[in-house]
């Protein structure tokens, strides 16, 4: 069955600096997986998706994350922090395009 | 329209109520799809249509949800004889095309759910 763990359910990191997110996930065959967020009372948006193409995948707002099938993880990075980051993050993997499995989220806060 | 369009925004239902919740999805989506969000979790599925047709209830907790989409289009999550566990957010979201992977997902804002 198809799932994903993410590793940490908070991340606090000051502004301008890195930021982690990790995910590992979980498949029977070569997955899906999507990075979204959720901003507080606003609807989930994509900030990238990997679908077998190329192993680093570039985002929007700066954000981009890793395919390793060595580890099975899809963490998530950003080289600065800024304060609109604040919010809630999924790791998601697809079940042979038919659903969306999430994590748990993570809450990112970013500290002035 | 220019986004998925869910309705109401809030809903407070009183144990046992009947609610019924609208997702409008993006004109010419024809994969529909509802989740469930409990406060503090991640959204679970619920239920998948493609235009009218269900491919996939498994994820409705019990007999009282009920998910239709009659015309391909607008769809109606109803959930009879509404208990507190049914507090949640209920999320809608589309796609167009067979390959949701590669051209993605659009979610609505949610109805948020509390059942006093």
């Amino acid at each position: 069955a198809q799932s994903v763990t993410q590793l940490d359910s908070h991340v606090s990191v000051s502004e301008g600096t890195p930021v982690l997110l990790r995910c590992n996930y979980s498949s029977s065959y070569s997955p899906s997986l999507f990075w979204y967020v959720q901003h507080p009372n606003k609807g989930l948006q994509l900030l990238l998706k990997y679908t077998s193409a190329a192993t680093l995948v570039k985002g929007i707002n700066g954000f981009e994350a890793e395919f390793k099938k060595s580890e099975t993880s899809f963490h998530l990075t950003k080289p600065s922090a800024h304060m609109s980051d604040a919010a809630e993050y999924f790791c998601v993997v697809s079940v042979y395009g038919n659903k969306l499995v999430f994590g748990a989220g993570t809450i990112l806060r970013v500290k002035s | 329209g220019a986004g998925v369009s869910q309705s109401p925004r809030y809903k407070v239902a009183k144990r046992g109520q009947d609610v019924a919740l609208r997702c409008d999805p993006i004109s010419g989506h024809v994969s529909l799809f509802w989740y469930q969000q409990a406060l503090g979790q991640g959204p679970e599925f619920l239920t998948y249509f493609q235009n009218e047709a269900q491919l996939d209830k498994s994820g409705l907790p019990s007999d009282r949800f009920f998910a239709e989409r009659p015309e391909g289009s607008v769809s109606t999550l109803k959930i009879q004889r509404t208990q507190q566990e049914d507090s949640a957010v209920y999320l809608c979201a589309s796609s167009k095309r067979r390959d949701r992977d590669n051209y993605g997902y659009t979610f609505g804002s949610g109805t948020r759910l509390t059942v006093v």
